[in-house]
């Protein structure tokens, strides 16, 4: 059962281009992330929002920022995409930080040209 | 930060023996070991964890142990299916604190023959 639903499933688009994907839990959860996860199917976290704090991942780009108008809601926007942005992005909630079971949504999967 | 090492990165049992992935993190601070199980096309998805007041877990054919002395954890899976094929996915962090992260090992890709 889909408690953390993501849109779009797929976007593709060129060099240089400004995308946003979508993430919408609907589990009550107080903490949101989001995962890159590349071709070779390593996951890394790119930021944790719980509280309204925000923690960043000091590997991610400057391009990338994460978007909240509330605590079920953790958006991500790309602000001028390059090709090694292309990726799944997975959306995830949990109860909490730390200790805690995280909840993956479907995925979003970036192709840049 | 945190740093968690995996292997192996690929493992292929037949039918009803046991498959072995091990961990090793670098902090000896966290406390939290999940292990995520991801089928093609699908999100990951929590299978089993432990915390480290405990040594071993046990949920069905699913065993974790936890080494706190040499930073270990291994997942053990006995009387493989082939619905167990999948990538598997170790991680660790500590619980709370600003600087909280979960880091996730490279992951296995189990396969089991029939």
């Amino acid at each position: 059962e889909t408690a953390v639903f993501q849109t779009p499933n797929y976007h593709v688009t060129q060099v240089g281009n400004e995308v946003s994907f979508n993430c919408k839990q609907t589990l009550g959860h107080d903490t949101m992330y989001w995962y890159k996860q590349d071709s070779k199917k390593l996951l890394k976290i790119m930021f944790s929002y719980n509280n309204k704090q925000l923690i960043v991942n000091e590997t991610v780009p400057r391009r990338f920022s994460p978007q909240s108008s509330d605590k079920a809601h953790l958006n991500l926007r790309i602000k001028s995409v390059e090709p090694e942005d292309s990726a799944v992005y997975l959306c995830a909630s949990s109860p909490g930080l730390g200790g805690y079971e995280q909840y993956f949504g479907p995925g979003t999967r970036l192709t840049v040209l | 930060g945190e740093q968690v090492e995996q292997l192996p990165s690929i493992l292929r049992v037949q039918e009803g023996s046991s498959a072995s992935i091990n961990c090793s993190y670098e902090d000896s601070a966290s406390n939290y070991f999940p292990w995520y199980k991801q089928e093609p096309g699908e999100n990951p998805k929590l299978i089993i964890d432990i915390r480290s007041n405990m040594e071993r877990k046990q949920i069905q054919e699913l065993i974790v142990l936890l080494d706190k002395k040499a930073k270990r954890f291994s997942l053990h899976i006995t009387d493989t299916q082939p619905g167990d094929s999948a990538m598997y996915f170790c991680a660790a962090s500590r619980s709370g604190g600003s600087n909280y992260k979960l880091t996730f090992g490279k992951g296995t890709l189990l396969t089991v023959t029939p």
